[in-house]
């Protein structure tokens, strides 16, 4: 079974932190994904990754980045972390772009 | 570019209920559609995908179909039962965005015993 992880399930942060999210995935997998989940707004991609080193912006860049240096690992970086950066953070991968998605079990980031 | 709704928002049935949930998406030219549920404070669990050239796909008590031509799948739950009580997405792939998901809102299922 592909396994996601996320190296916490719940955060608490101070306004202007920066702030470092993990996701591991054990399968080998290309493409890695971070959104973030709010009511109201559904899942939306911040970036995501299609190989060591490669990164692209999703639909909301802003106040993130990422990093991978190794296949397996992918992080997603406040720099200076908000209140409104408040959320739910789902990591995910795939083998490629058309394959299946599996997701972690997410890490609830609150900024006070 | 695509667009996905799920219509009813939110369901409630009694245990024992054969349901089925609905996703719609704009463009056929899909490459595949993944079910998922999520449980509150959860992440994703991916259900089933339903690749392109596929009809339905079967799991358990689980049955997704795809029918390109009408832009629409369905998630059939036989004799649900409370423990199937979670939120259910479907999603379509951009391909040249990586795999990027475009999901639909949900619908948030509720089994009463």
């Amino acid at each position: 079974d592909v396994k996601v992880t996320q190296s916490s399930r719940y955060l608490v942060k101070r306004t202007g932190e920066k702030v470092f999210l993990e996701c591991v995935q054990d399968m080998d997998h290309e493409n890695m994904f971070w959104y973030r989940q709010d009511p109201g707004l559904g899942l939306r991609l911040i970036y995501f990754s299609y190989d060591v080193k490669m990164k692209e912006k999703g639909d909301i860049p802003e106040g993130y980045s990422v990093s991978r240096e190794k296949k397996e690992r992918f992080s997603l970086i406040l720099e200076s972390a908000s209140t409104n950066q408040t959320s739910m953070y789902l990591c995910a991968s795939s083998l490629a772009a058309t394959r299946e998605q599996y997701f972690g079990p997410g890490t609830r980031l609150t900024v006070t | 570019k695509q667009e996905v709704t799920q219509i009813p928002a939110a369901l409630s049935v009694p245990e024992g209920e054969n349901l089925v949930l609905n996703c719609s998406f704009t463009d056929s030219a899909i490459y595949n559609l993944q079910w998922f549920r999520q449980d509150p404070g959860k992440g994703l669990t991916s259900l089933l995908l339903i690749q392109s050239s596929q009809r339905e796909q079967t799991s358990g008590r689980l049955n997704a179909s795809l029918d390109k031509s009408s832009g629409r799948s369905t998630l059939y739950i036989a004799a649900s039962q409370p423990g199937d009580s979670a939120t259910y997405l479907c999603a379509s792939p951009i391909y040249n965005q990586g795999g990027k998901l475009i999901f639909g809102q949900g619908t948030e299922l509720s089994v009463k015993p």
